[in-house]
């Protein structure tokens, strides 16, 4: 069983819908991540948190409003969303910012935007 | 800026045969990490096997090792006596300490495994 868990699995919603996605983590890392997987397209990051502070928010739309309450919780407030923001979105986690042990992920939520 | 290449979109590969995904990097340090992730259709993304740079020897986990060609910039990652359960994407990907940036993945090569 992974050690991050993302919930829900799978989400479709409406553009003026407002959901949240949520990942959590109890390998007692100090850093998480958010990512985008698009088809035929590289990973995109969007959000890392560290220690519960937000260090990097890679030029995302404020429709994607991130929140991270304590080291174990990551979340993503989704509102007013676009179809082309159908994606898969993944967090994942290190031990703190540095990637030379790689990042733990979890299994992603799929989202739909209809 | 660094960049990861995997020039092979897509693989096939018979079962109980060996396989080899290509990944080629671009970099101007000598001091680096190197994975391979394994993201099968659970989507979890696992990591399969972890290169570090200054380290001549290439790493291997099980049927899976890699070919490490520092002066190349190449990492490509060998799966020996494929299964059905490799069948997955397979993303490589690059990270440089002492730089205040993110693990860098490649766009990932999808690998099919014929029975």
């Amino acid at each position: 069983e992974t050690g991050v868990t993302q919930t829900p699995r799978h989400l479709v919603m409406g553009m003026t819908n407002k959901k949240s996605l949520k990942c959590e983590q109890h390998l007692g890392h100090n850093a998480m991540y958010w990512y985008k997987q698009s088809a035929k397209k590289p990973l995109e990051l969007m959000f890392v948190y560290n220690f519960k502070e937000q260090t990097e928010n890679n030029s995302v739309p404020s429709r994607f409003s991130p929140e991270c309450p304590n080291s174990s919780h990551l979340f993503l407030h989704l509102h007013t969303l676009q179809p082309e923001d159908s994606a898969l979105y993944l967090c994942a986690s290190s031990q703190d910012l540095q990637g030379d042990y790689g990042y733990t992920f979890g299994s992603g939520t799929r989202l739909t935007v209809v | 800026a660094q960049t990861v290449t995997q020039s092979q979109p897509e693989m096939s590969v018979q079962e109980a045969e060996t396989v080899t995904l290509s990944c080629t990097y671009d970099t101007s340090e000598s001091d680096y990490y190197l994975f391979w992730y394994k993201q099968p259709p659970s989507r979890q993304m696992i990591l399969v096997i972890r290169q570090e740079a200054y380290k001549q020897q290439n790493a291997t986990e099980n049927r899976f090792s890699v070919n490490f060609q520092k002066a190349a910039k190449s990492f490509s990652l060998k799966i020996s006596d494929s299964q059905l359960g490799d069948a997955a994407m397979y993303f490589c990907a690059y990270y440089e300490m002492n730089r205040d940036d993110k693990i860098i993945f490649g766009k990932g090569t999808r690998l099919h495994i014929l029975p």
